[in-house]
């Protein structure tokens, strides 16, 4: 069964200063792999993918996110962190059965 | 605003009773998925439809059934509701299946269970 492990719950950041969020992964083959952004009282909306080929994929809001096969992970980046960054983050796993796994999500906080 | 359309918005309920939430996908999307996201459990994928057509199932519960009509709504029916029901259920669509691009999310049906 496919998994999705983000071991932070709760990240503070500094804003201007450089986030990584982590996400580790359960699955037998290669994964479709998401992050969602989801602000408060608001759906999930997609940052970025990685379905194949260049491990290293750019999303939207500035966002980056790496796969890394061998650590069975796919952390989540952002060289400058803004003060509307923050919300919860949910790493996910997908395959072609159509069913997306979520990991238990990471709030973000910003300080001034 | 990702398009796709969920009511209501909040819900307040007894035990026991039965609720149906309402999802509208984006224009042309085929797909439609049903995930509920409580404070014990996160996000769990509940079942997913294609064209009318069950295509996955992931953990629902027996007392809850979807379906998905000509026109591509689908509705998600919760009966005999528990306490732990309450919840905020997502709908989302796609044109395809995951592999086809992402899904996009409705802000949710917020139920609550007293």
């Amino acid at each position: 069964a496919q998994s999705v492990t983000q071991p932070d719950i709760h990240i503070t950041v500094s804003e201007g200063a450089s986030l990584e969020l982590r996400c580790n992964y359960s699955y037998g083959a290669t994964p479709y792999l998401f992050w969602y952004v989801q602000s408060p009282g608001q759906g999930l909306q997609l940052l970025l993918k990685y379905f194949s080929g260049d491990t290293l994929v750019q999303g939207i809001k500035g966002f980056e996110a790496e796969f890394k096969r061998s650590q069975s992970s796919f952390n989540l980046r952002k060289p400058s962190v803004h003060w509307s960054d923050a919300a919860e983050y949910f790493c996910a796993v997908g395959n072609a059965g159509n069913m997306l796994t979520f990991g238990g999500g990471t709030r973000l906080m910003v300080k001034p | 605003d990702s398009g796709v359309t969920q009511t209501p918005k909040h819900l307040i309920t007894a035990t026991g009773q039965r609720v149906t939430l309402r999802c509208s996908p984006r224009s042309g999307d085929l797909s439609v998925y049903w995930y509920q996201q409580s404070l014990d459990q996160g996000l769990q994928f509940l079942i997913q439809y294609y064209n009318g057509e069950e295509r996955a199932k992931g953990n629902i519960l027996e007392r809850f059934s979807a379906q998905q009509f000509p026109d591509l709504h689908s509705e998600l029916n919760l009966s005999s509701l528990e306490l732990g029901d309450s919840a905020l259920y997502f709908c989302a669509s796609s044109v395809g299946g995951l592999n086809t691009g992402e899904l996009f999310f409705g802000e949710g049906s917020r139920l609550t269970v007293l």
